[in-house]
């Protein structure tokens, strides 16, 4: 029943190492984002994908990418990992424009060595 | 720039109590605003949602209210058990984009 998939649950990379986490949805909602989560902190956007067309927060690390093969997937790409990244990845997905209620995954913890 | 807060930051209760949570947010143009709740290591489970021309959002022992000119909504959650401990987090949605401005959450812990 899992609706938005994200995996893996845990993953581990060296600092400067590339790494990619992946997201899938059975939802076929238009729209998919990507949320960065500190401890005890507040999500914080990185960017979402209304379908193809892609939006970068302002604030988003360079090293930060993200790619949208079709409605079902997505992926966040981070070319060089520092130190800073290690965070919970959370992916969530809504039907369509502003407004409508998001789902959201479980997350990747990202760990950096 | 839409600022969420909630206070406090921890709670703890014993079983049976009843729970309020404050969500408050500085911007009181919003869409919608959202409840969730969010498990130790996991994802965000959406609770309730509250549109901007509703004044409350009831599931179970859930209750959602929202005054916009305020910028406040509440969460009860009624006759609290042990499984309700989680961290609970707000977010608004401002209908010019598709940003959720989270608050950082209240940490909820229900003694039994």
């Amino acid at each position: 029943d899992a609706m938005v998939i994200q995996n893996p649950r845990y993953q581990v990379t060296q600092f400067g190492k590339p790494v990619t986490l992946s997201c899938s949805q059975t939802l076929n909602h238009n729209v998919m984002y990507w949320y960065q989560q500190k401890s005890s902190q507040a999500p914080k956007l990185l960017f979402h994908y209304y379908d193809k067309d892609f939006n970068n927060e302002a604030d988003t690390p360079d090293n930060f990418q993200s790619r949208r093969p079709n409605t079902s997937f997505c992926f966040l790409d981070i070319r060089s990992p520092g130190l800073g990244d290690a965070a919970m990845y959370l992916c969530a997905t809504s039907r369509d424009g502003s407004g409508q209620p998001q789902h959201f995954g479980d997350g990747t913890r990202l760990s950096i060595l | 720039k839409q600022e969420v807060t909630q206070i406090p930051a921890a709670l703890s209760v014993p079983e049976g109590e009843n729970l309020v949570l404050n969500c408050s947010f500085t911007d009181s143009a919003i869409y919608n605003l959202q409840w969730f709740r969010q498990d130790p290591g996991k994802g965000l489970t959406s609770l309730l949602l509250i549109q901007s021309s509703q004044r409350e959002q009831t599931s179970g022992r859930l209750n959602a209210s929202l005054d916009k000119s305020s910028g406040r909504s509440t969460l009860y959650i009624a006759a609290s058990q042990p499984g309700d401990s989680a961290t609970y987090l707000c977010a608004v949605n401002e209908g010019n984009d598709y940003k959720l401005s989270f608050g950082a959450g209240t940490t909820v812990t229900v003694r039994a």
